[in-house]
């Protein structure tokens, strides 16, 4: 099934404790990006990826990092987070760019204590 | 980074009646026009896309009309169904760099 997973789906942490949201997918889509959701704000895209090891800001990328060494995975890392980055977290892949359908994950609901 | 304002935010409409969901766009460079639907607790799907070089698109129940002179591209469901609740995203594209822009949302509810 073609899908595009994220882990874990649910994280509740402290301030300041590294974390790395993953995500995958099967459909061997050359550009992935995340997103986070809030309240009002819509999704602000905080990361993207062409391809493999290339990558690049989004509107929202403070605080957070990227990387991307295999085309199937882009895992989101929070070095240090901060209770401003209690969202909901989505990332979507797609086949040629930003141009075409994003098929989302399942979400990954953070919360910074 | 590229604005689009979505309008209304919320939308409460009978079964049976149509709703319209507007975006506004500043960037005439914007080429690429998607709609998300997402439901509750759930991502959000694409339910629509239309590209700058046609001014309307139609699939069953929902089309999305383009008026690029305006700058402002419109959702519109009919007969409109329980299962069309959800939160509806726009978005745009415009090329100078590959992200999509998203609205801020618009919360339809179809009463009964």
């Amino acid at each position: 099934e073609a899908q595009v997973t994220q882990n874990p789906r649910y994280l509740i942490t402290v301030t300041g404790k590294k974390l790395t949201v993953t995500c995958s997918q099967n459909m061997n889509h050359e550009y992935m990006s995340w997103y986070r959701q809030d309240p009002g704000l819509g999704l602000r895209q905080i990361y993207y990826s062409m391809n493999v090891e290339v990558t690049d800001k989004g509107d929202v990328p403070e605080g957070y990092k990227v990387s991307r060494k295999e085309k199937r995975n882009f895992p989101l890392i929070l070095e240090s987070p901060s209770p401003n980055q209690t969202s909901l977290y989505f990332c979507a892949s797609s086949s040629s760019g930003a141009y075409n359908e994003q098929f989302f994950g399942p979400g990954t609901r953070l919360t910074v204590l | 980074g590229e604005n689009v304002e979505q309008h209304p935010s919320t939308l409460s409409v009978q079964e049976g009646d149509s709703a319209v969901i507007k975006c506004t766009y500043s960037d005439s460079a914007s080429n690429y026009f998607p709609w998300y639907k997402q439901e509750l607790g759930k991502r959000p799907q694409l339910i629509i896309d239309i590209r700058s070089n046609v001014g309307e698109k139609k699939d069953q129940r929902i089309a999305v009309t383009l008026n690029k002179t305006a700058k402002h591209f419109s959702l519109h469901i009919t007969e409109t169904q329980p299962e069309d609740s959800a939160v509806y995203f726009c978005a745009l594209y415009t090329g100078t760099a590959s992200k999509l822009t998203f609205g801020t949302g618009t919360r339809l509810q179809v009463t009964l």
